[in-house]
C-alpha cells in the first residue's frame, strides 16, 4: 500500500463547477497535510495546507480532513481553465512531522 | 518575494559523467530538502538537511549520489557516474522546521536532467 494515494484522473469538470480530489494516506500519526499545484513544466505551487479534522476555506479552495478515515480532500468551486493543472496531496509521515510524502497527483482539466 | 533558486535549469550529459546540481535556499529556512521527479514514480524524496546536518538520505542511491550543504546558502545533489536512468526533473525545496509544526515547503524551479 502507498503511504499517500491519489486518483490519477485525469478530472474533466466544465468551468463553474466545483472540482473535488481526493486523498487517503496510510500513517495514522501523520499530523500535517497539503495541497500543491503543479502546472505542466513548472514547479509544485503550495497552495492549502490543513491541521486538524475539519474544513479549512481559502477563497475559492476548501480542504478537509478526518483523521478518522485517513482522507483529505481539496474542493474547488467556480473552478476556472486556469485551474486545470496537476494537484499534489503531500502528507508529513514522520514523527519530526517534517518529512513530506507526496501522492503521485490528479490531473484536472477544466472544460470551457 | 523570496524563492528557492536552483541551477542548472536543464543539462543535458553522457552516461558517465558527473553533475552537479545547485540550490540557494530561502533566506531565513532552515531545512533543504532534494525530490526527484519521474512521470512513473512521481516525486520522491532523496535527502534532506537541517541546519546544514543531513538527517536523512535513504531514498538515494548511495553509490553514485550524493548530497552536501556546504554553507546555509549553498545545497548541492552530485550524481557520478550518471545513468540513463537518472533522467528526470531533480527539485530543491526549502522550509522551516524543528518547532515541531510544518508550515509547508516552497520549490525551487527544478533541474531537468537528460542522461544519454
Amino acid at each position: 500500500q502507498k503511504e499517500v494515494e491519489q486518483n490519477s484522473g485525469p478530472l474533466s469538470v466544465p468551468e463553474g463547477a466545483i472540482a473535488s480530489l481526493n486523498c487517503t494516506y496510510s500513517d495514522r500519526v501523520s499530523q500535517s497535510f497539503f495541497w500543491y499545484r503543479q502546472y505542466s513544466g513548472k514547479s509544485p505551487e503550495l497552495i492549502m495546507s490543513i491541521y486538524s479534522n475539519g474544513d479549512k476555506e481559502d477563497g475559492r479552495f476548501t480542504a478537509q480532513l478526518n483523521k478518522a478515515s485517513q482522507y483529505v480532500s481539496l474542493l474547488i468551486r467556480d473552478s476556472q481553465p486556469s485551474d486545470s493543472a496537476t494537484y499534489l496531496c503531500a502528507v508529513a509521515i514522520n514523527f519530526g512531522n517534517e518529512k513530506l510524502t507526496f501522492g503521485t497527483g490528479t490531473r484536472l482539466t477544466i472544460i470551457p | 518575494d523570496a524563492r528557492v533558486t536552483q541551477t542548472p535549469r536543464h543539462k543535458v550529459t553522457e552516461m558517465g559523467q558527473e553533475v552537479t546540481m545547485r540550490c540557494q535556499p530561502i533566506l531565513g529556512h532552515n531545512t533543504v530538502f532534494w525530490y526527484r521527479q519521474t512521470m512513473m514514480q512521481g516525486l520522491e524524496l532523496l535527502a534532506y538537511f537541517r541546519n546544514r546536518a543531513p538527517l536523512d538520505d535513504s531514498g538515494m542511491p548511495k553509490d553514485r549520489f550524493s548530497a552536501e550543504m556546504p554553507d546555509a546558502t549553498l545545497a548541492t545533489l552530485k550524481i557520478q557516474p550518471s545513468e540513463p536512468r537518472d533522467s528526470a526533473v531533480y527539485f530543491c525545496a526549502s522550509g522551516f522546521t524543528g518547532t515541531g509544526f510544518n508550515y509547508g515547503y516552497t520549490f525551487g524551479s527544478g533541474t531537468r536532467l537528460t542522461v544519454v
